[in-house]
């Protein structure tokens, strides 16, 4: 069974730029999540999809940051405009079932994004 | 506002032994609890979930402890290998999204 997959692995950008993160979620899975994780934190969740509707969105910078999943499936993070602060790893998730019905959450690889 | 905190931040054993991983949260209205495992430069790696009416568990070295009425859990490892070097991240999740400790920083030397 394929995993996560994510894209693109690394990205450096100058702040004020824009950038982009895809992600495809493992076949079949509903629920679909953004994190973000500092360096030396622990993940933080920016937005949970259920299929193609939000379900949570309250840590999201929303003046900078977007997330759509409209066909349910895989689903793109922009950030515009970048600031320094926004270097971390974008890590996407998905589980087969919002986990508070007991789904178990699968991580990719994340992509590491540099602000400059 | 649940959180986590995971004891000790960082974690030198040497190869062979046996060790445990701590994690406390502070709402114990929560559905299950996950450990993961995170290589460096990598994604997150589940190791056990435990939902929150079991009490612990198992999968090969590792065990999983669930106490939720004193917000705890504790990761055993048996017999720890060099390979096993890694950090070790718990979350759990409740009525509020999956909410993760810092993690614990392991190292396990030849």
């Amino acid at each position: 069974e394929a995993g996560v997959a994510q894209s693109p692995r690394y990205k450096i950008i100058e702040k004020r730029q824009s950038v982009a993160f895809w992600c495809n979620p493992i076949s079949g899975h509903a629920t679909l999540y953004w994190y973000q994780q500092i360096l030396g934190q622990g993940p933080k969740l920016l937005i949970q999809f259920q299929n193609n509707g939000v379900v949570d969105d309250s840590q999201l910078p929303k003046d900078r940051f977007s997330a759509e999943r409209l066909k349910g499936v895989d689903s793109t993070l922009k950030i515009q405009p970048a600031k320094l602060e926004d270097s971390a790893v974008y890590l996407c998730a998905s589980s087969l079932v919002n986990p508070s019905n007991t789904g178990e959450l699968f991580f990719g690889e994340g992509s590491r994004l540099t602000v400059l | 506002k649940q959180e986590v905190t995971q004891i000790p931040a960082a974690l030198s054993v040497p190869e062979g032994e046996n060790l445990v991983l701590n994690c406390s949260f502070t709402d114990s209205a929560i559905y299950n609890l996950q450990w993961f495992r995170q290589d460096p430069g990598k994604g997150l790696t589940s190791l056990l979930l435990i939902q929150s009416s079991q009490r612990e568990q198992t999968s090969g070295r590792l065990n999983a402890s669930l106490d939720k009425s004193s917000g705890r859990s504790t990761l055993y490892i048996a017999a720890s290998q060099p390979g096993d070097s890694a950090t070790y991240l718990c979350a759990v999740q409740g009525n509020t999204p999956l909410v993760f400790g810092k993690g614990t920083r392991l190292s396990v030397i030849a």
